[in-house]
């Protein structure tokens, strides 16, 4: 399979404990997006890297969100003390950024759902 | 702040039947506008995307049409089949800046009947 893969796919756990995500982008890709959705909502930008650089953080990614892409391969998204708010399908996508390419298509994976008991 | 608004939130079509999704956008710095279908269990997938430039774009039973003074764009399936009932957003983008983070509409879950 060589699309964009995530785990856990499904992750419950209670108030207050850590959690951690992992994804593995296209092997090619060089950037990769963080989204979250919530239940009947679309997709919600959290951040991004370029290769190992995290460029951008959303507003919505509060201090208790911490995110990696240690060598430009796979990311981890940690949540710390989880909050019941903090329940939602958490989206990774990958894209390949090439000069002279306007737009290069976000393929996603298909999520780990969260759930804050 | 909703900067894609979309619309209906569901939306139940005959087989055979055109189905109509309808979107508004508040940037007008947004140049790239894609449709996503997601399954339940599955991220989306991109369907078709649209630039300004062009007023309409189809592939295969889908359509894109675009208004850019009323700033809307609206998905069109031509000959829905129940395989085409999923949730479709429509999202947003800055190309040409080195961010293009996705802005997604809250999603239009349509079903299919037989």
């Amino acid at each position: 399979d060589t699309g964009v893969s995530q785990d856990p796919r499904h992750k419950i756990t209670k108030r207050g404990q850590n959690v951690t995500f992992r994804c593995d982008p296209i092997s090619e890709h060089n950037r990769l997006y963080w989204y979250r959705q919530t239940l009947g909502q679309g997709p919600e930008f959290l951040t991004y890297f370029q290769n190992e650089a995290q460029l951008e953080k959303s507003r919505l990614l509060s201090d208790r969100f911490s995110a990696e892409r240690p060598k430009g391969s796979f990311s981890t998204l940690e949540i710390q003390r989880t909050e019941q708010g903090d329940s939602a399908m958490y989206l990774c996508a990958s894209s390949l950024e090439a000069s002279g390419r306007s737009y290069n298509e976000q393929f996603f994976g298909p999520g780990t759902r969260l759930t804050v008991l | 702040q909703q900067q894609v608004k979309q619309s209906p939130q569901s939306l139940i079509v005959q087989k055979g039947g055109i189905s109509i999704i309808n979107c508004a956008y508040e940037n007008t710095a947004f140049d790239y506008f894609p449709w996503y279908q997601q399954f339940p269990g599955k991220g989306p997938a991109l369907l078709i995307a649209i630039r300004p430039d062009v007023s309409e774009k189809k592939e295969g039973r889908f359509t894109i049409s675009f208004n850019k003074s009323a700033k809307q764009f609206s998905l069109h399936i031509m000959d829905s089949q129940p395989g085409d009932s999923a949730t479709y957003f429509c999202a947003a983008t800055i190309a040409d800046t080195g961010r293009r983070a996705l802005t997604f509409g809250s999603g239009t879950r349509l079903q299919v009947q037989p």
